[in-house]
């Protein structure tokens, strides 16, 4: 698809599993990005990659917390022995570049996550 | 950022009528600001935005006023309609280039017929 692709778009696990989910970004999109929503609330940054560069992970909550980025491709954020505070959509979005400007921030719908 | 729970700042109009939405951002050092509109299920999607050094963008039909001074965000929507109903972000950056925005808390849009 043209967008940005996010997996799954509902997930409900149990408390202490671990849950991974998978961003697709616009294809040549070299910047990626993940926020956390949580319910009526605006958006937290988490991390982002920018091509081969170190990743920005300074949004990270906790250390239960990972993302790793193949390339400039998919991106997948991993939650470790889940709490029922983790419980938020978890947005993804890319950008061309570095970009210079929000109107080329594409986000997807986003995973939602439920912790029981 | 503060959190408001699920109780989201409401602002209802009348069809046809201007809206104005306010944000208070946080960074004196934040020099990108965005609008972005998120309906039910969806993610944000952009609307305008203003660096700062200017003090008002105008596009079609929105208009975002900069107050440095006060540190204070507006989106003014001309003649709202009924899709224009969602939630409402500011969004701030002081990376230059959107790279790690900090989100305000939104406010919902009510448009009534």
């Amino acid at each position: 698809g043209a967008g940005v692709s996010q997996s799954p778009s509902n997930k409900v696990t149990e408390k202490g599993k671990d849950v991974e989910l998978r961003c697709d970004p616009i294809s040549g999109h070299t910047a990626l990005y993940w926020y956390r929503q949580r319910l009526g609330q605006g958006l937290e940054f988490l991390i982002y990659f920018q091509g081969n560069s170190a990743p920005d992970k300074s949004g990270l909550p906790s250390d239960r917390f990972s993302a790793e980025r193949t390339g400039e491709s998919v991106s997948t954020l991993t939650i470790q022995r889940t709490q029922q505070e983790d419980s938020a959509v978890y947005l993804c979005a890319s950008s061309p570049r570095r970009t210079g400007s929000g109107n080329t921030i594409y986000f997807g719908e986003g995973s939602w996550l439920t912790v029981v | 950022g503060e959190s408001v729970g699920l109780h989201l700042p409401t602002l209802s109009v009348q069809e046809g009528d201007n809206s104005i939405i306010n944000c208070a951002y946080s960074n004196s050092a934040s020099d990108y600001f965005i609008w972005y509109k998120q309906e039910s299920g969806k993610g944000p999607q952009f609307i305008i935005d203003i660096r700062s050094n200017m003090d008002k963008r105008q596009g079609q039909r929105v208009t975002v006023l900069l107050n440095k001074t006060v540190k204070h965000l507006s989106l003014q929507i001309a003649a709202t309609q009924p899709g224009d109903s969602a939630v409402y972000f500011c969004a701030e950056d002081s990376t230059g280039g959107g790279n790690k925005l900090t989100f305000g808390t939104g406010t919902q849009l009510k448009v009534e017929l």
